[in-house]
């Protein structure tokens, strides 16, 4: 059964710093995996989706990798500012699980002024 | 504007009172499926729907009925709620054909039953 994880629960840092949030996936038989951002009590905004046949997806200063035979994500933020605080989740659509997405518990992000 | 909408973005109401949460995609999009979201569970999907008049429950479908008459909508009932479904519900929706298999989220609905 799939399970997803991710590194660390909690990230605070100054602004400015670049920085990395992991994500890591048990099977490595997935369609994609995508990255949202959520802040808190609200919705679910996508940031990225990697196909299983990519290997990064760029959007501004986001960048996301994605190493299917050692089941890893990583998403990169660049020059980091405290609009970019909130928890980020990352989600596998694996081949075996019918369309339904796999989640893990998320980190959440402080960019510190 | 492609989206997927939800109503009410807020309720409250009292045990036992029969509510429905709508779900309205403009994506035509097959699968739509249902979440909550609790403090330290995270996600758990309730229901999903592949397309019309197919429907299966997820991981936690106790006390939830959902439908899929129409391609666009899906509906999220709780025929007699309780206090222990008080939660964030978010609804959300995918294509099933192409490659992307993306999928969209709602706004999310707050729910609180006292």
């Amino acid at each position: 059964k799939q399970e997803v994880t991710q590194i660390p629960a909690a990230l605070s840092v100054p602004e400015g710093e670049n920085l990395v949030l992991n994500c890591s996936f048990t099977d490595s038989a997935i369609y994609n995996l995508q990255w949202f951002r959520q802040d808190p009590g609200k919705g679910l905004t996508s940031l990225l989706l990697i196909q299983s046949s990519q290997r990064e997806q760029t959007s501004g200063r986001l960048n996301a990798s994605l190493d299917k035979s050692s089941g890893r994500s990583t998403l990169y933020i660049a020059a980091s500012q405290p609009g970019d605080s909130a928890t980020y989740l990352c989600a596998v659509r694996s081949v075996d699980s019918n369309y339904q997405l796999i989640w893990g518990a998320g980190t959440k992000l402080i960019i510190k002024p | 504007e492609a989206q997927v909408t939800q109503n009410p973005r807020y309720l409250i109401t009292v045990t036992g009172k029969k509510l429905t949460v709508t779900c309205s995609q403009n994506m035509n999009h097959e699968y739509m499926s249902w979440y909550r979201q609790d403090p330290g569970l995270g996600l758990r999907q309730i229901y999903y729907s592949m397309n019309v008049e197919v429907t299966d429950k997820g991981d936690v479908p106790e006390g939830y009925k959902v439908s899929r008459k129409e391609k666009r909508n899906f509906p999220l009932i709780l025929e007699s709620p309780s206090p222990n479904q008080t939660s964030l519900y978010f609804c959300a929706s995918s294509s099933t054909s192409g490659r992307s298999y993306e999928q969209y989220f709602g706004p999310g609905t707050r729910l609180t039953v006292t």
